[in-house]
């Protein structure tokens, strides 16, 4: 029963490098989200999918790419990495957005990442 | 500006103690959800309240909604060690379909 995981946990790259943070949730959620954590700030949101092949801008989308190929996928890559993206990462997933508005979120434990 | 508020930012108390945390909104919303945060952790769901009702209990937390006052709190009563975290309120913006998170409040309970 594995849930909703994240890889890697840490990672340390430099700035202009491609990162690729990847998140995997066994539940069959219709929703991924992706946020940043940073003090000061809270929890923002960078992108979302409500299902496969539709993905949607959240607060703070630039220098982000999605794609989700696969339901259970939902990879989020940093195109070109500046030290503004050092961060610690959550993927989030939900089961559905009803007419009571977005159910609950389940949380992976994070990708701490650091840009040199 | 984040759509939601929380007060206090931090609150230190002894356990044993009731812990109260509130939160403000500016949108009509369709729902407020609690998480808590432990250090170094993702977030854990605690509670859900729709805009139409007014209080909710889960063991020993408490929450209110005052759709009036596009305000909730939460109470943790009878507070542990093992409450210390951050609590984190998040609204669902009516018509959206994401959750928007006010900054948290770190909540520090004292043996």
């Amino acid at each position: 029963d594995a849930g909703i995981t994240q890889s890697p946990r840490y990672k340390i790259t430099e700035t202009g490098r491609q990162v690729t943070l990847m998140c995997h949730q066994t539940w069959s959620h219709s929703y991924m989200f992706w946020y940043r954590q940073d003090l000061g700030h809270g929890l923002r949101l960078i992108y979302y999918s409500a299902a496969a092949d539709i993905t949607d801008k959240g607060e703070v989308p630039d220098g982000y790419v999605v794609s989700r190929s696969k339901t259970e996928n939902f990879p989020l890559t940093l195109e070109s990495a500046t030290r503004s993206q050092t961060s610690v990462y959550f993927c989030a997933s939900s089961h559905t957005a009803g007419t009571g508005g977005m159910d609950t979120q389940y949380f992976g434990p994070g990708t701490r990442l650091t840009v040199l | 500006s984040q759509q939601g508020e929380e007060d206090p930012q931090a609150l230190s108390i002894q356990e044993g103690e009731n812990a109260t945390m509130n939160c403000s909104y500016k949108t009509s919303i369709n729902n407020l959800q609690w998480y808590r945060q432990n250090s170094g952790r993702g977030l854990v769901h605690l509670i859900l309240i729709r805009s139409n009702e007014r209080e909710k209990h889960s063991g020993r937390l408490r929450v209110t909604l005052d759709t009036s006052k596009k305000s909730s709190s939460l109470l943790i009563t009878a507070s542990r060690a093992a409450d210390t975290a951050s609590y984190f309120c998040a609204t669902v913006i009516q018509g959206a379909q994401k959750l928007v998170f006010g900054q948290g409040t770190r909540l520090t309970i004292n043996p």
